[in-house]
């Protein structure tokens, strides 16, 4: 079965533009999250969807990020506008439930400059 | 605030032995445990996990044990293969899906 596909992998571009990461996760997975690695600060939760819905958007740093998931299948996350600070490693991961292990995906590497 | 350690930032160990990786976590209302591996340009990968009614699980040459009592978590990996190395995160969670990770221990394994 294929895992959890994000794209693209790598992404580079100049501070100001829009940054659009996306997710495809697990067939049958009602659970999606969103998580930022960084050499600082380690893997970050930045959002959970449950069914589509956005239940903890707590981990979002600013105004600057959205998330969202249309249906199922897919999820974007959103920076506009992007900033240096925002270099990082995005993954997406998702399970069939709370207390279920998440699967990642192998995550967007984007850079600002 | 709450968070999950490593006691070791690195482990070198030979291959063919056991390794033996450690974490400490902070949150007494923690109910359930993760651990990943992580290689190079990859996501963290799921290895096992376990619940906080149990301390001790057992799955394919790993086995995670789990001592509430004092708050840590390992991860054995029996007969260590070059393939084992890589970045190995613990997570614990309180509210069964805002995981909290551990800074990670890179796995080294000397042929």
């Amino acid at each position: 079965d294929a895992g959890v596909i994000q794209s693209p992998r790598h992404e580079v571009t100049e501070m100001g533009q829009e940054v659009t990461l996306r997710c495809k996760p697990i067939s049958g997975h009602n659970s999606l999250f969103w998580y930022r690695q960084t050499m600082m600060r380690g893997l970050e939760l930045l959002i959970y969807f449950n069914n589509n819905v956005p239940i903890d958007d707590s981990g979002m740093p600013e105004d600057r990020f959205s998330a969202k998931m249309p249906n199922a299948s897919f999820s974007t996350l959103k920076i506009q506008p992007s900033e240096p600070r925002d270099s990082a490693v995005y993954f997406c991961a998702s399970s069939l439930g709370e207390a279920q292990p998440q699967h990642f995906g192998d995550g967007t590497r984007l850079s600002i400059l | 605030g709450e968070s999950v350690g490593l006691h070791l930032p690195t482990l070198s160990v030979q291959e063919g032995d056991n390794s033996i990786i450690n974490c400490a976590y902070s949150n007494s209302a923690s109910d359930y445990f993760i651990w990943y591996k992580q290689e190079s340009g990859k996501g963290p990968q799921f290895i096992i996990d376990i619940r906080s009614n149990m301390d001790k699980r057992q799955g394919q040459r790993v086995t995670v044990l789990l001592n509430k009592t004092v708050k840590h978590l390992s991860l054995q990996i029996a007969a260590t293969q070059p393939g084992d190395s890589a970045v190995y995160f613990c997570a614990e969670t309180p509210n069964d899906y805002k995981l909290s990770f551990g800074a990670g221990t890179t796995v080294t394994v000397r042929a």
